[in-house]
């Protein structure tokens, strides 16, 4: 697609559900991050995939926040047992690692979790 | 510790006024910089990007920016603000090797007529 494509753009659920948010990153990107973006915190980065290389885990906060990336393109952050300080943007970015437009990464629009 | 630091946390500017926007960060590696504009309910847009060469780089919608490196400093300029550039910036620091970016808190910009 043109742009990154995160869904669903806003997501309401009840504390102690699971919650599944996709981004699809910009074709051809080889790099993917995820970025919580919470009132007063700025940025907070989760979770990146380079290629094929082991995904940088270190900035999920809790075991209850997970990742994947199936065939180097759609990527899925899950979050279990949702708590109210979950409550967030959830922010997508791809970036491609050669080239002119190395290391620059472009946004989605985000998901908007709230959790009740 | 790497960080990024933009001491303004609101800034109002009249129409047609210049505008500068601070930024400094902590940073280990060479720094590679960037501004992005968040508008309400949307995504990250980027501005202007430094990776190296001339420290002063030029953006979209007539913004620039200047690396210091002495100063660490990284500000966002732009010499006459329109309405439509009410929005959040945030400056951000990353590395050649792509990792994640570390970003500032941002600095909201309301414009005043």
């Amino acid at each position: 697609g043109a742009g990154v494509s995160q869904s669903p753009s806003n997501k309401v659920t009840e504390k102690g559900k699971d919650v599944e948010l996709r981004c699809d990153p910009i074709s051809g990107h080889t790099a993917l991050y995820w970025y919580r973006q919470s009132l007063g915190q700025g940025l907070e980065f989760l979770i990146y995939f380079q290629g094929n290389s082991a995904p940088d885990k270190s900035g999920l906060p809790s075991d209850r926040f997970s990742a994947e990336r199936t065939g180097g393109s759609v990527s899925t952050l899950t979050i279990q047992r949702t708590q109210q300080e979950d409550s967030a943007v959830y922010l997508c970015a791809s970036s491609l690692l050669s080239g002119r437009a190395k290391n620059i990464q472009y946004f989605g629009a985000g998901t908007r979790l709230s959790v009740l | 510790a790497q960080s990024v630091t933009q001491p303004d946390i609101h800034i109002t500017v009249s129409e047609g006024a210049s505008l500068e926007l601070r930024c400094n960060y902590s940073y280990g590696a060479t720094p590679y910089l960037f501004w992005y504009v968040q508008s309400p309910g949307q995504g990250l847009q980027l501005l202007l990007k430094y990776f190296s060469g001339d420290t002063l780089v030029q953006g979209i919608k007539g913004f620039e920016a200047e690396f210091k490196r002495s100063q660490s400093s990284f500000n966002l300029r732009k010499p006459s603000v329109h309405w439509s550039d009410a929005a959040e910036y945030f400056c951000a620091v990353g590395d050649q090797a792509g990792t994640a970016l570390i970003f500032g808190k941002g600095t909201t910009l309301s414009v005043s007529s």
